[in-house]
This record gives structure tokens, C-alpha cells and sequence, in this order.
């Protein structure tokens, strides 16, 4: 049962360029999570934000949350070749707390 | 250094047989985590442990196994059950804070 859907679900642009993904889930939460994937890699976490937060920054990185809408969004400013991965938010659900759940996931390719 | 060890990294499996997946991790974490993942898919959950000698399943947990009878370890077995094995396996703990620590990863293909 996942919660989480990115949107779109795959993004290619050119270097120098911002990319935005999109999640939207489907219950409350605790907090979201946005996680990197490189090719035939695990997953890596990215940044974190609580449900009581409404935008936080870590670097070239911008999330976004409004609950109200159930929904999040990543920036990626200026983005560089090795920005390419596919994107994860995953959900802390308030009603079970034991685990985390993934969306679908965005591919996001940036072109030199 | 601190981390999550899977292996192997890559695992044939013929058909009718069971394979396990090793999943070791040094964090000190209670839960760990077993993710399926499909080609351009996203992670289903297989299994979860909170804490030693204690599991739920997860969301597709049919065909699978594990065992937790330490905090540092949490195998997973692809039985003969499941019909479709074939993908990408990925282990996960967590301690207080929610943040997942991922391993690489093992890719079974069955042959």
C-alpha cells in the first residue's frame, strides 16, 4: 500500500537548470523524506521535514510541505551531471509509526 | 565505519530453490527493513523487525523469510514459493530518528 506518489515521474534537463519533483501521499504524517537512488545503488537520504515545517534547505536542496494539500516538493537548484539518480519521498505515517513508505520515484537526468 | 552490509551483490537462484540474503548492519539500530524493488519501480516492503526475535510482514511478504535473533543481523530467504524472485533486493535499519540507512543491495535473478 504505498503512499507516496512522485510526479513526474521521470525529468530530463540541462545543466544549470532547477529540477522540481513532486510527492503526494495519502494520510498524516510525522514527517517526509526525500532519498537518492543512483543506478543499481541503495538508497542514500537526502533531507528531512517534519510535519509541523514548511520549507527547509540543505545545500542546492528546497522541500517544501503543506499538509493541508498532502503534498511536497523537491528543488534542486542549479543542477550538475551527477544530480542524475532517481528521486524517493517516503512518508512517516502517523497511524503506524513502525515503518516508512516509498513512492514511485522520479528519474531525473541532467544533461552536460 | 558505521553502516549496513549486504551480500551478496549479485545471486542466481535455479528454479525450486530457496536462497538467503545476508542484511548486517553496525548502527546499533532496533528496526531494520527489507525492500523489493522492481525496475523503474518504487520499494515495496517484504518484512520489518522493531527488535530482536520479533517480525511483521509487510505489504508483499508471500514467498518470503526472515529471522532476527540479533540486533546486527536480519536475513531475508527467497523461498520456492515465490514465483517471481527476480529483482532488486534492499536492506534498511533505523534508529530514534526515522532516517533510513540503506545497503547497496543485491540483485537475484533466477536461472
Amino acid at each position: 500500500s504505498q503512499q507516496g506518489e512522485e510526479d513526474p515521474q521521470a525529468l530530463s534537463i540541462q545543466e544549470g537548470e532547477n529540477a522540481t519533483m513532486n510527492c503526494s501521499y495519502k494520510t498524516s504524517i510525522n514527517n517526509l523524506q526525500w532519498y537518492r537512488q543512483n543506478s543499481g545503488r541503495g538508497l542514500v537520504h537526502l533531507i528531512l521535514i517534519r510535519s509541523n515545517e514548511r520549507e527547509k534547505h540543505s545545500g542546492r536542496l528546497r522541500v517544501t510541505l503543506d499538509t493541508s494539500k498532502k503534498s511536497s516538493s523537491l528543488l534542486i537548484t542549479a543542477s550538475r551531471a551527477a544530480d542524475t539518480a532517481s528521486y524517493f519521498c517516503a512518508t512517516d505515517p502517523v497511524y503506524n509509526t513502525d515503518k516508512l513508505i516509498f513512492g514511485t520515484g522520479t528519474r531525473l537526468q541532467v544533461f552536460p | 565505519d558505521g553502516g549496513i552490509t549486504q551480500s551478496p551483490k549479485y545471486l542466481f537462484r535455479k528454479e525450486g530453490q530457496n536462497v538467503t540474503l545476508s542484511c548486517e548492519q553496525n548502527l546499533n539500530h532496533d528496526a531494520m527493513y527489507w525492500y523489493r524493488q522492481d525496475p523503474g519501480q518504487g520499494l515495496r516492503l517484504i518484512y520489518y523487525s522493531q527488535i530482536v526475535n520479533d517480525f511483521q510482514k509487510g505489504d508483499i511478504a508471500e514467498g518470503y523469510s526472515v529471522s532476527r535473533e540479533k540486533k546486527e543481523s536480519f536475513p531475508l530467504t527467497v523461498t520456492s514459493a515465490q514465483k517471481n524472485p527476480t529483482a532488486f533486493y534492499l536492506c534498511a535499519s533505523t534508529g530514534g530518528d526515522t532516517e533510513a540507512f540503506f545497503g547497496q543491495g543485491t540483485r537475484l535473478t533466477v536461472v
